[in-house]
């Protein structure tokens, strides 16, 4: 079953808006990753953030986690046209070792100059 | 800092076809892991190696199959090519651990036709 869902599928704005897109998840996990995909490209690793921590800071990216309500979001402040790209999340299903991670549906985030 | 590195960036085959994609991981990085991802999806995981041993399997079909070699490059073997097989796959490399964050190579992008 799918781990990650994230909402909005899809969320357009303009420069310099903030952008929030969300990320719930059904099972315990040990982190949540997020990743930035532009089209058809590779997966770039933005943040990760510990299920014993409730929000991360890395530059224009905040995230925040609320593992009672299974749930992430993640911040863009003063977005920019190149932050134009899909956003997932990515849970870390461990069971017996594995750190395989199980991707939410992404959401493409366009923001317009 | 180096990447994980894939190769190749782009595949054409025909169909029952075979393929072979490769990926290098980071520099002391001991686990490995691949996704496929189609069009419009989010990436699926298929198998992880750790220390050369098969840590953990997804949805592969058993056309497939995959390796870690001594060096820790990972080689994903598809036999059979069918349609369905066009996708990007990626590979992800980690120190593992629970709390480690996976890096994902450039993905090769796999036509079948």
């Amino acid at each position: 079953s799918q781990q990650g869902e994230e909402d909005p599928q899809a969320l357009s704005i303009q420069e310099g808006e903030n952008a929030t897109m969300n990320c719930s998840y059904k099972t315990s996990i040990n982190n949540l990753q997020w990743y930035r995909q532009n089209s058809g490209r590779g997966l770039v690793h933005l943040i990760l953030i510990r299920s014993n921590e409730r929000e991360k800071h890395s530059g224009r990216l905040r995230v925040t986690l609320d593992t009672s309500k299974k749930s992430s979001s993640l911040l863009i402040t003063a977005s920019r046209a190149a932050d134009t790209a899909s956003y997932f999340c990515a849970t870390d299903a461990s069971q017996g070792g594995s750190e395989k991670l199980v991707f939410g549906k992404g959401t493409k985030l366009t923001v317009n100059p | 800092a180096a990447g994980v590195i894939q190769s190749p960036r782009h595949l054409i085959k025909e169909k029952r076809e075979t393929a072979t994609l490769k990926c290098y991981p980071i520099p002391r990085h001991d686990t490995v892991y691949w996704y496929q991802q189609g069009p419009g999806q989010d990436p699926q995981f298929l198998i992880s190696f750790y220390e050369k041993m098969q840590s953990d399997k997804g949805s592969i079909p058993d056309r497939f199959s995959a390796q870690q070699f001594s060096d820790y490059h990972s080689e994903l073997n598809m036999s059979s090519l069918e349609l369905g097989d066009s996708a990007l796959y990626f590979c992800a490399s980690s120190t593992g651990g629970a709390y480690n964050e996976q890096f994902f190579g450039p993905g090769t992008r796999l036509t079948v036709l």
